[in-house]
Formats: structure tokens, sequence, C-alpha cells
């Protein structure tokens, strides 16, 4: 069984602060890296996808990988009451066109 | 992103009763359409895999003949949720994927309430 490892949180970071949320995999053959965001009732969302080793910014959204260590990271600079939410981490299944493994997600609170 | 719509948003029906849920992508064509479902607080839970034109592969533990799935199009699916009872109750969610890098894109959810 392939699987996607996150904190479930509650992170809580003061409004304005760097919030840095983490995530390991264990499927070696995954080529697609995404962070999802869901608000409480809501579907997921896709903010931040990432393909290759390094840094990929998009706004105040950054998503770092490290296939080596099979590590996704995504940073959320000055934070946001609107970005408190779970965040999901997903894997491209090895050998599937699109399926996905989902992490259970970490519980974002930014406070004011 | 893509858009993919949902309907209905939500649903009440009598325990027994079957209740079909669409999904469509508007924005461009899904070969492959997934559906999940998610209870409150829990993770998401992946039900199938649909392909375009053949049968759906169902995740272990999913009873295929009681969630019955089609996808006669590029852009529609559904799921039909046959004889529901109340444990049926839950948040589905279908998304479709095939984008450049493989995403998937979520439609908003159909809320199901089983009485």
């Amino acid at each position: 069984q392939k699987e996607v490892e996150q904190n479930s949180g509650p992170l809580s970071v003061p409004e304005g602060a760097i919030a840095s949320l983490n995530c390991t995999y264990s499927d070696r053959g995954s080529q697609s890296f995404f962070w999802y965001r869901q608000y409480s009732g809501k579907s997921p969302e896709l903010i931040m996808s990432i393909y290759s080793n390094g840094d990929k910014e998009d706004g105040r959204f950054t998503a770092q990988l490290n296939k080596a260590s099979q590590y996704v990271s995504l940073l959320i600079r000055d934070s946001q009451p609107s970005d408190s939410a779970t965040y999901l981490c997903a894997v491209t299944v090895t050998g599937t066109a699109s399926k996905l493994t989902f992490g259970t997600g970490t519980r974002l609170q930014v406070t004011l | 992103g893509a858009v993919v719509s949902q309907h209905p948003s939500r649903v009440i029906c009598k325990s027994g009763t079957s209740v079909k849920i669409e999904c469509r992508s508007l924005d461009f064509q899904a070969t492959t359409m997934f559906w999940y479902r998610q209870f409150p607080k829990k993770s998401l839970m992946l039900m199938a895999t649909s392909n375009e034109g053949s049968k759906a592969t169902y995740e272990q533990g999913v009873e295929k003949d009681k969630f019955l799935i089609n996808h006669a199009s590029l852009t529609l699916s559904t799921l039909t949720v046959t004889s529901a009872h109340p444990e049926d109750s839950s948040f589905y969610i279908c998304s479709a994927g095939g984008g450049d890098y493989n995403e998937q894109f979520f439609g908003p959810g159909t809320r199901l309430t089983v009485l």
C-alpha cells in the first residue's frame, strides 16, 4: 500500500507568519505532486503542483520537492485568516493515469 | 484550472431509493474521472475510477452493484447510489483527471442524506 503521510495538526500560526506544511510519500515512482486546499464542508481545490526537484513559487505559495528524500512541502508566506483550511498532499500512483494517493491532510489555523 | 460541476449539490432521500449524481467537466475532455466519498472530519476515500467508454474500476471494499458508475462521454460521468441506506449518507465528490501533468480537478461535491 503506497502511502502519503502528513501531520494532522492543527498547525497554528499567527497572521503574517510563514506556515510550513510537510508531506512524505512512499511510492518512489511518483512523478507529479500536488497540494490541495479544502475548506470545511467544501471540496478540495488544487493550489500547487510540482514535478521537478527544487522549489516552485506561485504568489504566496512555494512548493518544495525532494525526490531522493521522498519529501514535499508547502510554504505559505504572509499567512492570512482565509488560509485556515485543511491542506491535502497528493502524489500520482505509478503506472496509472491521473490516479492520486492523498494524505489525510494538515489542518492549518491562522490566528489574528 | 479546469471547471468541474456536480449536480445536485445536496439531496435528501428516503431509505431504499436510488440517487443519481452527475459530474461534468465543463472546459476540457476528461478521459478519466474519479469518485470519492468523504465522511465528516475524515479523509477522502477513492471509490472508483471511471474511464470513458469502459467499465469503472472500483476500489477494494466498494460494492460495484450498489454504486453504479457510467462514463458515457468525455465530459459526463454519473454515480448512482442504489437502494440507499442511512449509512450511505456522506459527501460525494467527483474529479476529472488528465491535465498536462495528470492533475485532478474536483467538482463542488454532493451532500447525500438518507433518512
